[in-house]
């Protein structure tokens, strides 16, 4: 059973647009909901997370948006470059549990 | 700090052979995890601790061991590698529910 569903797969974008990636979830005690940036031949590492308590949180171009009603939760980039380019991946967790990932998103920004 | 750090980078190995994965942080850090990444899975959980002297399986346990003797410490071991453990495998570690790191990974394969 897959606790964390994310899409889409794969994602092209233009530089300077928007890059989307969205997640969903059923476990309602989820109470940590973070983002994790990877680039090839490297590990993860943690470029925003949230907490069920606000809608939104901003770090610069980068923004989680949240609807704890939906169980949903996105990632925004917005003037998406090059250097963005990675796989994102979604996770949540409650409390001290281990982190459940998605199955990450391939993100292309082209030129 | 060198943050978490895994040996080896690379390892081939023969079917049937035994191996260890090491892991070490130096954050004092309680939680510790082991997940594999494959294409299209995402990264999933095989087993964690919570501190020394507890571990527990996570999603994909089967043909892996682990111990937690010290906080530091948190080796994987393969009893008998298998074709199907070719993998990417990522140590992490946090502190409570705050960011989790993850160590540069070791690329496994087996033949």
């Amino acid at each position: 059973q897959q606790q964390v569903k994310q899409s889409p797969q794969s994602l092209i974008v233009q530089k300077g647009g928007i890059s989307i990636i969205n997640c969903a979830y059923e476990n309602t005690a989820f109470d940590y909901f973070p983002w994790y940036q990877q680039f090839p031949g490297k590990g993860p590492a943690l470029l925003i997370a949230i907490r069920p308590d606000v809608s939104e949180k901003k770090e610069g171009r980068f923004t989680i948006s949240f609807n704890k009603s939906a169980k949903q939760f996105s990632l925004h980039i917005m003037d998406s470059q090059p250097g963005d380019s990675a796989t994102y991946f979604c996770a949540a967790s409650t409390g001290n549990t281990p982190l459940v990932f998605g199955k990450g998103t391939r993100l292309s920004v082209i030129a | 700090n060198a943050g978490v750090t895994q040996t080896p980078k690379f390892q081939v190995l023969k079917t049937g052979q035994s191996m260890t994965l090491q892991c070490a942080q130096d954050m004092n850090h309680e939680y510790m995890s082991w997940y594999r990444q494959d294409p299209g899975m995402g990264l999933r959980l095989i087993h964690y601790s919570v501190g020394a002297g507890i571990t527990d399986q996570g999603e994909v346990p089967n043909g892996y061991n682990v111990s937690r003797s010290t906080t530091e410490d948190f080796p994987l071991r393969l009893l008998s590698a298998a074709p199907s453990q070719t993998s990417v495998y990522f140590c992490a570690s946090r502190q409570g529910d705050r960011e989790q790191y993850f160590g540069p990974g070791t690329r496994l394969t087996v033949t």
